[in-house]
């Protein structure tokens, strides 16, 4: 158990849903990411929160939406998605000295 | 540029030691990683090293940086079953803004009994 809670652990979407992916932290960490996950291929960060604020978004479609209300959830919005966004999407956090704690990830399927 | 390489596959029997090599490109890397992947979960922090030691040992764990080199590695000693796992080297350039990590491919490593 790192700390670091997803839901939920899998999703099966078609390419019209709406759906949201949710990260809870009580580590009191600061700082809040998305990672995709896909089959071999280096970690993709997508999106940075520090302090709820965002602070990085490495050109990720539109059809992802982050939001961080507090600095303890972070929530991703998925909509009209495409089968290549099929992947483990994972939630992290830190306290701001590197070192990442990882949620057990989102298995998501876009059919 | 940033870029960290790994390979992709390693086989060993139980007992034996791995070495698991991981090369980085970022000479200004403050601190570097190893996280440890287990099936159906996330990421979790094995150990890490600062850019000024060259080695760092945590129980069977032992961390070689070579900084000419700008080469990592991993050694795992009396490797075991539970050991089997894929496994992360990771960066965090000095100009880091918002704890960004450069994560390499992941190594397989694969224990036979």
């Amino acid at each position: 158990e790192t700390g670091v809670t997803q839901t939920p652990r899998h999703l099966v979407m078609g390419m019209t849903n709406k759906k949201s992916l949710k990260c809870e932290q009580h580590l009191g960490h600061n700082a809040m990411y998305w990672y995709k996950q896909s089959a071999k291929k280096p970690l993709e960060l997508m999106f940075v929160y520090s302090l709820e604020e965002r602070v990085e978004n490495n050109s990720v479609p539109s059809r992802f939406s982050p939001e961080c209300p507090n600095s303890s959830h972070l929530f991703l919005h998925l909509h009209t998605l495409q089968p290549e966004d099929s992947a483990l999407y994972l939630c992290a956090s830190s306290g701001g000295d590197g070192k990442l704690f990882f949620g057990s990830g989102t298995q998501l399927s876009v059919l | 540029g940033e870029d960290v390489e790994q390979s992709l596959f390693l086989s060993v029997r139980e007992g034996d030691s791995s070495v698991i090599n991981c090369t980085y490109t970022d000479s200004s890397s403050t601190y570097l990683y190893w996280y440890k992947q287990e099936p159906g979960a996330g990421l979790q922090l094995l150990t890490y090293i600062f850019s000024n030691m060259d080695m760092k040992q945590d129980q069977r764990l032992t961390v070689l940086l070579n900084k000419k080199d700008k080469h990592l590695s991993l050694r795992i000693a009396d490797t075991q079953t539970g050991d089997s796992a894929i496994y992360f080297c990771a960066e965090i350039p000095a100009y880091n803004q918002g704890g960004k990590l450069i994560f390499g491919q992941g190594t397989e490593l694969s224990v036979k009994p």
